[in-house]
C-alpha cells in the first residue's frame, strides 16, 4: 500500500461547480497536510497548508484533515477555468521527517466554461 | 515572495552525455530538493540537501549525483545521461524546520 493514494482522475465539471479532491494516507503519524496546485508545463505551487484536523477556508477553496479516516479533502467552490490544473496533496511528519514529503500522484481537474 | 529559478526550461540531450541541471533560490532557504516527475508516477525525491555540502540520498538516487557549494544553489548531475532519465525535473526549497515547499517551474529534459 502506497502511503498517499489520490485517484488521477482526469475530473471535468462545468463551470460554477464544486470540485472535490481527495486524498488518504497510511502512516498516522503524518501531521502536516499541504495541497499543490500545478498548472500545465509549471512547477507546482502551494496552495493550502493546514496542521492535524479540522478546516481552513481561503477564498474559494476548502481543506479539510480528518486524521481519524486519515482522509484529506481540497473543495473548490464556484469552479472557474482558471482552476483547470492538476492538483496534489502533500504531507508530513513521523518518519517522513527532516521537511521531507509524501505526495499523492495528482488528480488532474478541467473547469468546462 | 520565493523564488525558485531552474537554468533551462527545455533540454535536448544525447546518450552518454554529462548533463547539469542548476538551481537557485533567492530566499536564503535551508533545504533543497530534486524530484523527477512522470506521468502516472507523480513526483519522486531524487536526492536533497539541508545545508551546503550537505546532502541525502531521496528514494530514485540511482544515475544522478548532486552538488551544493553555496546555500542558494543546488545542482543535480546525472552523470551519463541514458533515455530513462527523460522526464520533467524539478527543484524547490524549504526554509529551516518548515515544510512548505516552493517549487522552481521545472527542466523539461530529453535524452535522446
Amino acid at each position: 500500500q502506497k502511503e498517499v493514494e489520490q485517484d488521477p482522475g482526469p475530473l471535468s465539471v462545468p463551470e460554477g461547480a464544486i470540485v472535490s479532491l481527495n486524498c488518504t494516507y497510511s502512516n498516522s503519524a503524518f501531521q502536516y497536510f499541504m495541497w499543490y496546485r500545478q498548472y500545465s508545463r509549471k512547477g507546482p505551487e502551494l496552495l493550502m497548508y493546514t496542521y492535524s484536523s479540522g478546516n481552513k477556508e481561503d477564498g474559494r477553496f476548502t481543506a479539510q484533515v480528518d486524521k481519524s479516516s486519515k482522509y484529506i479533502s481540497l473543495f473548490i467552490r464556484d469552479s472557474q477555468p482558471s482552476d483547470s490544473a492538476t492538483y496534489l496533496c502533500a504531507m508530513s511528519g513521523g518518519v517522513y521527517g527532516n521537511n521531507r514529503l509524501a505526495f499523492g500522484k495528482g488528480n488532474q481537474v478541467v473547469v468546462i466554461p | 515572495d520565493v523564488k525558485v529559478t531552474q537554468s533551462s526550461r527545455y533540454l535536448v540531450k544525447r546518450t552518454g552525455e554529462k548533463v547539469f541541471l542548476e538551481c537557485v533560490q533567492d530566499m536564503d532557504h535551508e533545504n533543497m530538493f530534486w524530484y523527477r516527475q512522470d506521468p502516472g508516477l507523480g513526483l519522486r525525491l531524487i536526492y536533497f540537501s539541508y545545508d551546503v555540502k550537505m546532502k541525502e540520498k531521496g528514494d530514485i538516487p540511482e544515475g544522478y549525483s548532486v552538488s551544493r557549494e553555496k546555500k542558494e544553489r543546488f545542482s543535480l548531475i546525472l552523470e551519463s545521461a541514458s533515455t530513462n532519465q527523460t522526464s520533467m525535473y524539478l527543484c524547490a526549497s524549504s526554509a529551516g524546520t518548515s515544510d512548505e515547499q516552493y517549487f522552481g517551474p521545472g527542466t523539461r529534459l530529453t535524452v535522446t
